[in-house]
């Protein structure tokens, strides 16, 4: 099984429709984060969490909300989704650790589609 | 907005050639590393190098850093068709709170 499993692989919904992507990770990390990939613009950063009770948005936090179910699950959502939330978004989770640094650990990503 | 920007954003080389790629950012940073993504799958790192680091090495690849051009540059050695795929750099500030991403060097390698 995967370090980072993300569910749905695919997704096509409508616009206004709620979705939910959803993470959970066998790593043990307490860091966990979204992205969002869009050609040309590489990842963005959407939430980050650093343990259960620690919520935080990133650069373009506008249109998802998160929830940290528990250390090892982490899911996004979108209360009304809209075309320009088409991407590819990817669950990712670090550890400090040793390193002192934060390296990602990626899931194999949700490809979403609004139409 | 991004801290990272790769340049080029395409490259194009034969097997067994080197390719470079290079990142320059626009803060001070903790750390830079390098993620490679084959296409559409998940990224997964290839190398660290710390603020007061100036080159690492790993198998093939060298990475270099230069803090005063706030610029760090990828070389991949003797290249294979397997290197095929997009490379991304990422910087860490010293809040350790959040990685940013460039938007990549897409790299073909030619058998």
């Amino acid at each position: 099984d995967a370090d980072v499993t993300q569910t749905p692989r695919n997704r096509i919904t409508k616009t206004g429709k709620r979705i939910m992507l959803e993470c959970s990770q066998t790593k043990g990390h307490d860091r966990m984060y979204w992205y969002r990939q869009d050609p040309g613009l590489g990842l963005r950063l959407i939430y980050y969490s650093f343990d259960v009770k620690d919520i935080n948005k990133g650069e373009i936090s506008d249109g998802y909300s998160v929830s940290r179910q528990a250390q090892a699950k982490f899911s996004l959502s979108l209360e009304s989704a809209i075309p320009n939330q088409t991407a590819l978004y990817f669950c990712a989770t670090s550890d400090l650790g040793r390193t002192g640094a934060n390296v990602l650990t990626f899931g194999a990503g949700s490809r979403l589609t609004v139409l | 907005s991004q801290q990272g920007e790769e340049d080029p954003q395409a490259l194009s080389i034969q097997e067994g050639e080197n390719a470079t790629m290079n990142c320059s950012y626009k803060t001070s940073i903790n750390n830079l590393q390098w993620y490679r993504q084959n296409s559409g799958r998940g990224l997964v790192h290839l190398i660290l190098i710390r603020s007061n680091e100036r080159e690492k090495h790993s198998g093939r690849l060298r990475v270099t850093l230069d803090t005063s051009k706030k610029s760090s540059s990828l070389l991949i050695t003797a290249s294979r068709a397997a290197d095929t795929a997009s490379y991304f750099c990422a910087t860490e500030g010293y809040n350790n709170n959040d990685m940013r991403f460039g938007a990549g060097t897409r790299l073909t390698v030619k058998p």
